[in-house]
């Protein structure tokens, strides 16, 4: 079966632009995560979707960020306003609820702001 | 807090040697705990997870991780290294109770030197 996909894979951009990045999850799982990874670093935490709970937005780092999730399905991370730090491989996850599910990882998309 | 701590930045090994890759990890309770694998240019891909009974997990790949609860350990392990196994490697934590997302370490380079 399909695995994760987001889209675009590369995306570059002007330093104050907008940015959407696109999350399809692996049909079936209800639980939907955001990272970012740094180039040298590990992955950082961003936001998570459970069902119809309210996202877990804790590790957003500024209201810059925020994401959206349609249903049980894609979901789009906005970053407004974008600014050179926010370069980085924005990764999305998905899993089946429950704490012991491993995440299943997309490829990411590597944002560049110039 | 959750923590994970990847000691290493980088792995030599030779092929045919056994490999280590260390992780120590800091949670309350009892964790799970999660190893994934990051090939150039592409998404985590998952290798093995500990969630209860024997302490010694086996996974993809022929990689095998030992949990130590004294140590605060699970670090990884195969036999022996292939050149094909130099990758990105990820340790994660997450806490057993609650929703709470993976935590990971900034990751150790292994190298396998034919």
């Amino acid at each position: 079966g399909a695995g994760v996909s987001q889209s675009p894979s590369n995306k570059v951009t002007e330093k104050g632009k907008d940015v959407e990045l696109r999350c399809d999850p692996i049909s079936g799982h209800t639980a939907l995560y955001w990272y970012r990874q740094r180039l040298g670093q590990g992955l950082e935490f961003l936001i998570y979707f459970q069902g119809n709970s309210a996202p877990d937005k804790s590790g957003l780092p500024s209201d810059r960020f925020s994401a959206e999730r349609t249903g049980e399905s894609v979901s789009t991370l906005t970053i407004q306003r974008t600014q050179q730090e926010d370069s980085a491989v924005y990764l999305c996850a998905s899993s089946i609820p429950g704490q012991s599910y491993e995440q299943y990882f997309g490829p990411g998309t590597r944002l560049t702001v110039t | 807090a959750q923590s994970v701590a990847q000691p290493e930045d980088q792995v030599n090994v030779a092929e045919g040697n056994p490999l280590t890759v260390k992780c120590t990890y800091s949670v309350s309770g009892n964790p799970y705990l999660f190893w994934y694998v990051q090939y150039p240019n592409r998404g985590l891909q998952f290798l093995l997870k500990y969630i209860t009974g024997d302490n010694l997990v086996k996974g993809s790949y022929g990689f095998e991780a030992e949990f130590n609860k004294s140590q605060t350990s699970f670090h990884l392990k195969k036999p022996s290294a292939l050149v094909s196994d130099s990758a990105l490697y990820f340790c994660a934590v997450r806490e057993r109770s609650g929703n709470t997302p993976l935590v990971f370490g900034k990751g150790t380079r292994l190298s396998v030197i034919a």
